[in-house]
């Protein structure tokens, strides 16, 4: 069975401090794909980023950084010096290879406060 | 890029009445669209799987009889809630992915935010 475990309810920042979003997986298959969405108040879900298990690169675009290790089955988003602007609910997501559903943790909601 | 297109974006009605929501791929076809919904404060869960030409395939738990959907054609998939009660309040958001993006991720409507009164 897969599920992704986000731990982190809630978080709170002051606006240009680093933040870091914690995400565990659990999966028996040995390829499989992870996502991160961001969700704004406004409801619709924006890709962040797709990374494929066989690819533990990490990755770094602009202020956010996505840090994979497989041997403790995690995925864990930093974004640097956030800003008010990244204030929303952030999902991490699983879909193994083959499969065309998404399985989604329950969401970080993140608030930065000016 | 691939688009899906999802109305309407807010729903507010009385109780009783019967719901439509429409899902549109606007740049591909899709054989395959997917119905969450989103409790408020809580994550994405599926409800159901659409296919082209077939019979939806359900999740646990959920009821077909309540949530009727329809993939009449290649880009449209529709989700009606059928006798909506209060307790069916909620967001409902469908996303499908281009057939030649089999590693890519799915893309998702804007959502339909349902209210029943």
């Amino acid at each position: 069975a897969q599920k992704v475990t986000q731990a982190q309810t809630e978080i709170s920042v002051v606006e240009k401090e680093d933040v870091t979003l914690d995400c565990v997986y659990e999966t028996r298959d040995t390829t499989y794909y992870l996502f991160w969405y961001k969700q704004p108040p406004s409801g619709e879900l924006v890709f962040l980023i797709r990374r494929n298990s066989f690819d533990e690169q990490n990755e770094i675009s602009g202020r956010y950084s996505w840090n994979f290790q497989k041997s403790t089955s995690s995925f864990n988003f930093t974004i640097t010096a956030s800003q008010v602007v990244d204030s929303a609910v952030y999902f991490c997501a699983l879909r193994r290879a083959g499969a065309n559903n998404l399985f989604f943790g329950t969401g970080t909601r993140l608030t930065v406060i000016p | 890029g691939a688009v899906v297109s999802q109305h309407p974006s807010r729903v507010i009605c009385k109780s009783g009445t019967s719901v439509k929501i429409e899902c549109r791929s606007l740049d591909f076809q899709a054989t395959t669209m997917f119905w969450y919904r989103q409790f408020p404060k809580q994550s994405l869960m599926l409800m159901a799987t659409s296919n082209e030409g077939s019979k939806a395939t359900y999740e646990q738990g959920v009821e077909k009889d309540k949530f009727l959907i329809n993939h009449a054609s290649l880009t449209l998939s529709t989700l009606t809630v059928t006798s909506a009660h209060p307790e069916d309040s909620s967001f409902y958001i469908c996303s499908a992915r281009p057939p030649w993006e089999s590693n890519q991720p799915q893309h998702f409507g804007d959502g339909t935010r349902l209210s029943i009164l």
